[in-house]
């Protein structure tokens, strides 16, 4: 099973900040095939990015992804009020298809 | 509008029976892999099952193989969720999610489509 670590665990940042957030896998992750996802309280999750780094539909350019193997990042260019949330990265190339535990942006 | 409707949560002794519901609407059900993901309360998300377009391909969680058995009925646009031996680590809202075209563990096999999640809670 590929375990997830995502860090840091909560963030406390302002809005127009920037924010990267990681995503860090037990073992090389397949074809880049790594997702991440916003969800915030009473509601479902959010695809934001699949593939490492392409912009699900509808999501604004402030986010991108990155990363390839273990390592994946998710960046926030300028934080907006509707954006402080629960993000979860997610790798589905190998079963069992596996989450982070999620990292928390709060705002300051 | 593309959707996805879970039912068949609530309140369930240790050790019986529940059967989740999911119907799909908006898309082609048919084409897509299909999966239930779980969130126990204040916690993370927790993938359970995922299954191909024709059933052919079926994956469960360690935490749930042999309890829990995912299957679909394309005729009726409807993923469902049969959980045996319930525990009280099951408790949790499960989500039905759209996968990718055809099959899971697919290059496009991130979960675009969510429902709004239907409540197991196991207690006696």
């Amino acid at each position: 099973e590929i375990v997830l670590t995502q860090s840091p665990g909560t963030l406390s940042l302002s809005p127009g900040e920037r924010v990267t957030l990681s995503c860090r896998a037990s073992q090389s992750v397949s074809s880049s095939q790594l997702a991440w996802y916003q969800q915030k309280p009473g509601q479902a999750p959010r695809l934001l990015v699949y593939g490492a780094s392409s912009r699900a539909t509808g999501i604004p350019d402030r986010f991108s992804g990155s990363g390839s193997g273990t390592d994946f990042t998710l960046t926030i260019s300028r934080l907006e009020p509707e954006d402080f949330a629960v993000y979860y990265c997610q790798q589905y190339g190998s079963s069992p298809e596996t989450f982070g535990q999620g990292t928390k942006l709060e705002i300051k | 509008e593309v959707q996805l409707v879970e039912s068949g949560g609530g309140l369930v002794q240790p050790g019986r029976s529940l059967r989740l519901s999911c119907a799909a609407s908006g898309f082609t059900f048919n084409d897509y892999a299909m999966h239930w993901v779980r969130q126990a309360p204040g916690k993370g998300l927790e993938w359970v099952s995922g299954i191909s377009w024709n059933s052919g391909s079926i994956g469960y969680a360690d935490s749930v193989r042999g309890r829990f058995t995912i299957s679909r009925d394309n005729a009726k646009n409807s993923l469902y969720l049969q959980m045996s031996s319930l525990r009280a680590e099951d408790m949790a809202l499960y989500y039905c999610a759209k996968g990718g075209f055809l099959h899971w563990l697919s290059r496009d096999d991130a979960f675009d489509i969510w429902g709004q999640g239907t409540m197991v809670t196991v207690s006696s």
